[in-house]
């Protein structure tokens, strides 16, 4: 089946310094990539939207120019985390969409766990 | 805006017994998507059922079913014959209609099935 791989699972920084977390797709073309933000015991919090070829769509609250988002390649998809704080600490996961119509699925990547020190 | 909201932060069932999940949702569109997502210890988000919201029946994955009442979009997930390896995270999750649009999750429950 589908197949989404994210990497590194895990990562720690240093504060001030930036971080690349990468979102592949195995074995499908992904136009739609998401981003999403996870606190301990909370649910999936989305950051952004990344459609190919085309800059990212940020949801309210989410701030662009921290977190960085370049979706190069219909397999690809990045997170760079800039000046990051210990604020930023969190479960970073991501999400593509296999096709272009309504109600495709929706494959999850193991998701990337970042502590900033 | 869509919302989702599920209101039952944790719950707990015994091995073997059934257990309901609550999930209402509120949208102005008339065709979505609704899910049901589990996510164990590993953190991985596993699709658990899909239901589309033109399809009046519901929704079944073996142990899985749904309830899904579009008039009062509500979309409960039953889990029938427990077993220690449900004991997870459940979202429930709308998909609009279109293309390209992001999955929009409930809170969450924390389901834990004991011996």
């Amino acid at each position: 089946g589908a197949v989404v791989s994210q990497h590194p699972s895990r990562v720690i920084c240093k504060s001030g310094t930036s971080v690349k977390i990468e979102c592949r797709s195995l074995d499908f073309q992904a136009t739609t990539m998401f981003w999403y933000r996870q606190f301990p015991k909370q649910s999936l919090m989305l950051m952004a939207t990344s459609n190919e070829g085309s800059k990212a769509t940020y949801e309210q609250g989410v701030e662009k120019d921290k977190f960085l988002i370049n979706h190069a390649s219909l397999t690809l998809s990045t997170l760079t985390v800039t000046s990051a704080h210990p604020e930023d600490s969190s479960f970073y996961i991501c999400s593509a969409e296999s096709g272009s119509t309504p109600g495709n699925t929706i494959y999850f990547g193991e998701g990337s766990w970042l502590t900033v020190v | 805006a869509q919302t989702v909201t599920q209101s039952q932060p944790e719950m707990s069932v015994q091995e073997a017994e059934t257990v309901t999940l609550s999930c209402t949702y509120d949208t102005s569109e008339n065709n979505y998507y609704l899910f049901w997502y589990k996510q164990p210890p590993s953190r991985q988000m596993i699709l658990v059922i899909r239901q589309e919201a033109y399809k009046q029946q519901n929704a079944t994955e073996n142990r899985f079913s749904v309830n899904f009442q579009k008039a009062a979009k509500s979309f409960s997930l039953k889990i029938s014959d427990s077993q220690l390896g449900d004991t997870a995270m459940y979202f429930c999750a709308f998909m609009g209609n279109q293309a390209g649009t992001a999955l929009i999750f409930g809170k969450g429950t924390t389901l834990s099935v004991s011996s």
